[in-house]
């Protein structure tokens, strides 16, 4: 089986544009959920979605949004941009809604100039 | 509301050597517990997880933790370090019968000497 997957590993962006993150979930899981992780801390949470609809939101402001498509692959949406938002942004995916087991992609590393 | 605190940004141990690493936690139902750990570069990989059933609980590379209600604690240990456990430790939290999702701690860096 696949692992999750997330493009692209790198991005360089500048203060005000806009971004947008992917993410293949595992194969048959159905739960995709996006972390934020600050260099030096632990993951926070973005928010879930749970076949295609939001499950869950973490205290992050509407400039961030996200999608998932029928085939359960998601994309996380950041407005603009703003310097506090570098940091690695990780995807998990897990089957069912108790998130008892997550499954990470490797991340992709923003830096905001 | 749940939390995790993780004593102790860094723990340095010696190969061979017991590994302990510490995690404290806050729910005001009962909790599902997990520790993940993170190689560089890489996301996280879940190395054991506690949803009620038996308090010691055993996971992957010779890790383990118990879950001590009266304490508040699921502290990690494994008895004899290796340097391939050097690494990035998370722990996290969850509401059993909520919305599931997990709270991390900061994390805990173990350093193995040889």
């Amino acid at each position: 089986e696949t692992g999750v997957t997330q493009s692209p590993t790198h991005l360089i962006k500048t203060r005000g544009q806009q971004v947008t993150l992917r993410c293949s979930s595992q194969s048959g899981h159905n739960t995709v959920s996006w972390y934020q992780q600050a260099l030096g801390q632990g993951p926070q949470f973005i928010f879930q979605y749970y076949r295609e609809e939001e499950n869950g939101r973490g205290n992050f402001p509407p400039r961030f949004s996200g999608l998932q498509f029928p085939n359960y692959s998601s994309e996380l949406n950041v407005n603009a941009l703003e310097l506090d938002d570098s940091a690695l942004y990780l995807c998990a995916s897990s089957s069912g809604r108790t998130n008892e087991k997550l499954f990470f992609g490797s991340g992709t590393q923003l830096s905001v100039l | 509301a749940q939390s995790v605190t993780q004593l102790g940004s860094h723990v340095s141990v010696s190969e061979g050597a017991l590994v302990l690493l510490r995690c404290n936690y806050s729910s005001s139902v009962p909790p599902y517990l997990f520790w993940y750990v993170q190689y560089p570069n890489q996301g996280l990989q879940l190395l054991l997880k506690y949803t009620s059933a038996a308090t010691l609980v055993k996971g992957i590379n010779g890790f383990e933790a118990e879950f001590k209600k009266s304490e508040t604690s699921f502290h990690l240990t494994k008895p004899s370090a290796h340097m391939s456990d050097a690494a990035e430790y998370f722990c996290a939290v969850s509401l059993s019968g909520g919305s599931y999702i997990p709270t991390f701690g900061r994390g805990t860096s173990l350093i193995v000497h040889p």
